[in-house]
């Protein structure tokens, strides 16, 4: 399974934009890419997925480049309540999760 | 969607004593994983259930540790065995409905081993 790598922890102020990147070099012909938004004591909860170029939902944004090595995750006007650890996954069916994106949102 | 039902939703436990899990689908769906998440770290992914036979267990776990079930395609049960303070964790089940699509979590386990 294609292994992700992302930032340990952003730090944003509320009503910025935030950009999460994520890189998975290994990633194979099959796999999707995916985010994971998780909350304190909560389980994870689907944001976004994509196969390539740019997906866009209600909550947010994926931008995918042609070679699909690597995949950003674009927040639009982030809140205090998007404090949060984003995880990145790659792959078909079963999720296999990285450290993840601790992302803190100050007032 | 899927909802999942967790139980209990907490519990702690004597070393050397059992828990067993449970996870409740209000659908049918094709996979069910079972993971562990220790205090400030990211999820480790334990097994697949397997409706009608034997769980998939990821490097690192065995089903002597961690046995598990899957009767049907909405119900699954983790078993931590001989549990010791090293177990204390979050114990999350997670269920897809097929091939890249979206994986739908529990609220979890917190489990405290003393």
């Amino acid at each position: 399974l294609a292994k992700t790598t992302q930032p340990i922890s952003m730090d944003s102020y509320e009503g910025q934009e935030v950009n999460i990147t994520c890189s998975h070099n290994n990633i194979a012909t099959n796999d999707y890419i995916t985010w994971y938004q998780q909350f304190p004591s909560q389980g994870p909860r689907f944001i976004i997925q994509g196969y390539k170029t740019k997906v866009t939902n209600e909550v947010a944004s994926l931008f995918i480049p042609a070679d699909r090595k690597s995949s950003t995750l674009s927040l639009p006007r982030v809140s205090l309540s998007d404090t949060a650890v984003y995880y990145c996954l790659v792959g078909e069916d079963k999720l296999i999760f990285g450290q993840g994106t601790t992302l803190q949102v100050k007032p | 969607s899927a909802v999942i039902s967790q139980k209990p939703s907490r519990d702690i436990c004597q070393r050397g004593t059992s828990l067993t899990i449970q996870c409740q689908v209000d659908s049918q769906v094709t996979m069910m994983f079972w993971y562990r998440q220790q205090p400030g770290q990211s999820l480790t992914l334990i097994a697949t259930a397997n409706q009608g036979s034997e769980a998939t267990y990821e490097s690192g776990f065995v089903i002597d540790k961690f046995p598990i079930s899957r009767p049907n395609l909405t119900f699954s049960t983790l078993t931590v065995s001989n549990m010791s303070p090293e177990d204390s964790s979050i114990y999350l089940c997670s269920v897809g409905t097929g091939l890249n699509t979206e994986a739908f979590f529990g609220q979890g386990t917190r489990l405290t081993v003393v």
